[in-house]
Order: C-alpha cells, then sequence, then structure tokens
C-alpha cells in the first residue's frame, strides 16, 4: 500500500530564505507526482506536476524534483515571500484513474 | 478556461438529516471527476472517483454515495449523517491520470 510523508510538519523561515521542502513515497510504481499549495479554509491548487519519466520542473521561484528509484521528491521555493505562507501537500499517482495518495502536508511560514 | 464550482461553502446539520453537496466544472468534456475528504490532522482521503456518467468507484466503505447525473456534475450525498461524516468535502477533476489535478474551493460540513 502506497503511503507518502512529509517531513517536516511545520517550517517557519525568514523572508528572502531559499528553503526546501520533503517528499518521500514507499511504492516507487507511480505515474506522476504532484505538488500542491493549500490556504487556510481554501480548496488545493495545482503548482506542478512532475511524470515518472522526468527529473524535474519548475515553474517560477519554484522547481520540484522527482527521485523515483529513492522514492523522494523535493519542492524547492526560491526567494521565499510572506505570501507563500500555506501547507504544501504532495501526492502520487499510482493508478491509471488518477487516484492521488496524499501526504499530511509541510505548513509553510515565511515570516517578514 | 475551465472553472469548477463547489457549494455550498459551508453547511451544519443535524444527526440523521440528509446530505447533497453538488459540484460542477465547466469549459471541459468527460472529466474525470473525485470527491476527497479533510478530516482535522489527517490526509486527504479519497471518497469516490468518476471517470464517466453513471461510472462512480468508491473507495472506502461509508455512510456516504456519489452520483453522475450528467457529463460534469458530481454530487455527493447521505441519507443520514454521522457525526463522523464532519470534515471539509473537496470536489475535484482532471482532463485525464496524467493530468493535473484540479480542486474546488470546498464544503465545511458540520454534523452537530
Amino acid at each position: 500500500k502506497q503511503e507518502v510523508t512529509q517531513i517536516p510538519a511545520a517550517l517557519s523561515v525568514p523572508e528572502g530564505e531559499n528553503l526546501v521542502l520533503n517528499c518521500s513515497f514507499t511504492d516507487s510504481a507511480i505515474y506522476n507526482l504532484q505538488w500542491f499549495r493549500q490556504d487556510p479554509g481554501k480548496g488545493l491548487t495545482s503548482l506542478l506536476l512532475i511524470q515518472s519519466s522526468q527529473r524535474e520542473q519548475t515553474s517560477g521561484r519554484l522547481n520540484a524534483s522527482l527521485d523515483k528509484s529513492s522514492g523522494r521528491s523535493t519542492l524547492y521555493i526560491a526567494a521565499s515571500q510572506p505570501g507563500d505562507s500555506a501547507t504544501y501537500l504532495c501526492a502520487v499517482n499510482g493508478g491509471s484513474q488518477g487516484n492521488l495518495i496524499f501526504g499530511k502536508g509541510t505548513k509553510l511560514s515565511v515570516k517578514p | 478556461s475551465q472553472t469548477i464550482h463547489q457549494w455550498p461553502a459551508t453547511l451544519v446539520q443535524p444527526v440523521g438529516s440528509p446530505l447533497s453537496l453538488e459540484c460542477t466544472v465547466e469549459g471541459t468534456s468527460n472529466p474525470n471527476l473525485y470527491w476527497y475528504r479533510q478530516a482535522a490532522g489527517r490526509g486527504l482521503q479519497l471518497l469516490f472517483y468518476s471517470v464517466g456518467i453513471g461510472q462512480i468507484s468508491s473507495e472506502v466503505p461509508q455512510n456516504l454515495s456519489a452520483s453522475r447525473p450528467q457529463d460534469r456534475q458530481f454530487i455527493l450525498s447521505s441519507k443520514k449523517l454521522l457525526l463522523s461524516d464532519s470534515g471539509f468535502y473537496l470536489c475535484a477533476w482532471s482532463d485525464s491520470y496524467n493530468s493535473p489535478l484540479h480542486f474546488g474551493n470546498g464544503t465545511r460540513l458540520t454534523v452537530t
């Protein structure tokens, strides 16, 4: 059974710092991995999707990497801003129906 | 562009009452549709998914049911709510298993 773990559960950094969020999964047989952002009381916003054949994806200040063989992904946020404060979730897709298995998220706080 | 609508945003219902949450997607056809539940301190749990009209798959046995009466409409229902049904319910869609998952803004359900 696929399990997704995100460490740390919470992270606080000063504004301007570069940071890395970690995601690990137990079964390397995945189709893709997605990173999401969730603001308090809101739905999830898709940030990046990495196909199983890819090593990384970039969008603006965000860069996500995937090492399928070791069951790891990282989300790199450059030059963090207070507006980046949110919970970040990763999810792996191991089935053809697109059913994602989510981690519990990392709550990021960027202090001005 | 595609949009997803989910309502109501909040709902307070007594134990034993019925439930109907509705989700509609615009700007795409034959999407995969999903219902997730997010409980406090827990990750997102997939409840139901649908790859076409009338096709519903359930991931967990529970007090809830889902229906897809139209291509872009997904409904979550219960005949009699339990206290344990309280949570944050999220509808989502994707074009395919290898496409990003897009979420609605969610419904906060409190069963009293």
